[in-house]
């Protein structure tokens, strides 16, 4: 069955720390792929995307991800945190065989970061 | 422009009751989806509807999980004879609805259910 593995369900952090999350996935086909992220409180909003070309990309508040095709990785980064970037972290994939449509979202990465 | 609404935003049943979840999509999205996020698990896909097009049930854990979408727009979910395992965040998601490469969902508040 496709899955999406998040590597690490807690992470603590100092401010100005270096991130990275990792998610892997289970699907050899053509892929879209997210990163989404939920603050205290706030509903699921978009990080950033992958669709095709450049596999680094770049989201909002410094985010960007590389989508590695020979590992079936989609990993998260960020250079410095802040505390503002506590929330939980969501990798997601859409196989393009289901045309895009159905997703599977990883188990979520809880990230805390200490100011 | 208004982004995806789900009511109520919190509903607490009891054991065996049938509940009614409620989606609004944004406005001209023809793809609309229903996942379940239980407490510390990740986000469970239910269900979508893509247009005019037959749902994708594949997600619904039970025959007494079921949704219908009247109109192309606001989607209703119902759980029937609830059991305490039921009780999760109900997410609901809208999209364009193009299909391939251009498809990214925007998610709504969602509605916390609790079953007694």
């Amino acid at each position: 069955a496709q899955s999406v593995s998040q590597h690490n369900h807690h992470v603590i952090l100092s401010e100005a720390a270096s991130l990275e999350l990792g998610c892997n996935y289970s699907y050899g086909g053509t892929v879209n792929l997210f990163w989404y992220v939920q603050y205290p409180g706030q509903h699921l909003q978009l990080l950033l995307k992958y669709f095709s070309g450049d596999p680094l990309v770049k989201g909002i508040k410094g985010f960007e991800a590389e989508f590695i095709k020979s590992k079936f990785s989609f990993n998260l980064r960020k250079p410095s945190v802040q505390w503002s970037d506590t929330a939980e972290y969501f990798c997601a994939v859409n196989p393009l065989n289901t045309g895009g449509f159905k997703t599977i979202f990883g188990a979520g990465t809880r990230l805390f970061v200490k100011a | 422009g208004a982004g995806v609404s789900q009511s109520p935003s919190n509903k607490v049943t009891e054991k065996g009751k049938d509940v009614e979840l409620r989606c609004d999509p944004i406005s001209g999205h023809t793809a609309l989806y229903w996942y379940r996020q239980s407490l510390g698990q990740g986000l469970e896909f239910l269900i979508y509807f893509q247009g005019n097009s037959a749902p994708d049930k594949s997600g619904l854990p039970s025959d007494r999980f079921s949704a219908e979408r009247t109109g192309g727009s606001v989607s209703t979910l119902t759980i029937q004879r609830t059991q305490q395992e039921d009780s999760a965040v109900y997410l609901c998601a809208s999209s364009l609805g193009q299909g391939g490469r251009r498809e990214t969902q925007y998610f709504g508040p969602g509605t916390r259910l609790l079953v007694l």
